[in-house]
């Protein structure tokens, strides 16, 4: 149980395009939903919070109208990156929290799941 | 003053040896703290979380938190090349998002 998946695991696309990432909780319901990005050698900066049927939390300086996050149901959330630019090439990371408990994998109430990461390359 | 602060390494040691990691936080009403190993271009992986005071072991790997000091850190015995990652450590606090550190590249010298 416990399983968070990504879509796509690696893009390359020109400047200027938009790229959407899917984060999908495959065996549990996850009410929050949270985007991390990481640059080469770097940590996990937390873009926002996702939270389902509302709009995210963003953390300060992530830009809303450029990282367009949408946690329509309690197993997907999307991140859309809006006109793409070289400096947006990172490796973005979704995790999922199961407070309800439906997975049954968790080890610990405050735990996330990790999606495999999506690696985005704009050129 | 960083949020959460870990040596950057690369900390090596040779097969066999233990391996200690140590991480320091800033917020003093930190509440839970997780270790967690990321291989190069992969997302990371939950080792341990630890929530008192004191030890915790599973396996191998031992966590240790000291929250006067307002320190954690993990111990990896018998060290493995396989072991060979990046080790955050990550922090939160009720149900707010982890608050990761930079994390410490291990190294295990076969």
């Amino acid at each position: 149980g416990a399983v968070v998946s990504q879509h796509p695991s690696r893009v390359i696309c020109k400047s200027g395009t938009s790229v959407k990432i899917e984060c999908r909780s495959l065996d549990f319901q996850a009410t929050t939903m949270f985007w991390y990005r990481q640059f080469p050698k770097q940590s996990l900066m937390l873009m926002a919070t996702s939270n389902e049927g509302s709009k995210a939390t963003y953390e300060q300086g992530v830009e809303k109208d450029k990282f367009l996050i949408n946690h329509a149901s309690l197993t997907l959330s999307t991140l859309t990156v809006t006109s793409a630019h070289p400096e947006d090439s990172s490796f973005y990371i979704c995790s999922a929290r199961d407070l309800g408990g439906t997975s049954g994998g968790a080890k610990s109430y405050n735990e996330q799941f990790f999606g495999p990461g999506t690696r985005l390359t704009v050129l | 003053q960083k949020e959460v602060e870990q040596n950057s390494g690369p900390l090596s040691v040779p097969e066999g040896a233990i391996a200690s990691l140590n991480c320091t936080y800033s917020d003093r009403g930190s509440q839970s703290f997780f270790w967690y190993r990321q291989y190069s271009g992969k997302s990371p992986e939950l080792i341990m979380f630890i929530y008192s005071n004191g030890d915790k072991e599973d396996g191998r790997f031992t966590a240790q938190l000291n929250k006067a000091s307002q320190y954690v850190s993990l111990l990896i015995r018998d060290s493995q090349p396989s072991d060979s990652a990046t080790y955050l450590c990550a922090v939160t606090k009720g149900r707010r998002a982890l608050t990761f550190g930079s994390g410490t590249r291990l190294q295990v010298q076969p």
